[in-house]
């Protein structure tokens, strides 16, 4: 199936340090959604993103859906401790849909 | 209130004994899927169904079975579960198939 990479696999970071992370595939997707994932449950979407070029804020996260269809990155600016989770990006390519293998991202207080 | 209810939550079974996870939404969602989710991989789909009676193989499809007899309803079946089936499974349902998703709790699943 198409590859989804997803970067970095982990971060550790300082509460109020800004983080970014990204997704690129090797073909094009019609939509781009980033998930976030605590322990004991299932995803939760924070973002979804329909046109290339699209520029989304969801409070303090941002996500972009990259021009070629092929990429998108969110970033979390002015990170706090309930950030803590697993982030996932997720395309649809057509009628399915991919996941990236997710970011963990830890914040020190 | 909008939920999407997969049970059992937990399952220990043995090679070859046939189980089913149920899952369950009430948001008359047209399209259904399923997810496994193990370390290292993110969530890998299952099977999906785009209407009642419609269903198309996911990334990995290998040993599983889905039906859409209903839309509010999508059985997971495992035939003939083997070990390198032990993980964590999601039902997710949403309006159409780029639409948000909303996952149920997971099953996690146990073959030895």
């Amino acid at each position: 199936g198409q590859q989804l990479n997803q970067s970095p696999q982990s971060m550790f970071i300082q509460e109020g340090e800004d983080v970014s992370m990204n997704c690129t595939s090797s073909s094009i997707f019609n939509t781009w959604l980033w998930y976030k994932q605590e322990p004991g449950e299932g995803p939760v979407l924070l973002i979804a993103l329909y046109k290339a070029g699209e520029l989304t804020s969801n409070g303090r996260l941002t996500a972009q859906f990259g021009i070629t269809r092929k990429d998108s990155f969110l970033n979390i600016s002015a990170s706090i401790p309930s950030d803590v989770g697993i982030y996932f990006c997720a395309g649809q390519p057509n009628n399915d849909m991919r996941f990236g293998a997710g970011t963990r991202l830890t914040v020190k207080p | 209130e909008a939920q999407v209810t997969q049970n059992p939550r937990y399952l220990i079974t043995v090679t070859g004994k046939k189980l089913t996870v149920t899952c369950s939404q009430n948001m008359n969602h047209e399209y259904m899927s399923w997810y496994r989710q193990d370390p290292g991989l993110g969530l890998r789909q299952i099977y999906y169904s785009m209407n009642v009676e419609v269903t198309d193989k996911g990334d990995v499809p290998e040993g599983y079975k889905v039906s859409r007899k209903e839309k509010r309803n999508f059985p997971l079946i495992l035939e003939s579960p083997s070990p390198n089936q032990t993980s964590l499974y999601f039902c997710a349902s949403s309006p159409w198939p780029g639409a948000i998703q909303y996952f149920g709790a997971g099953t996690r699943l146990s073959v030895l």
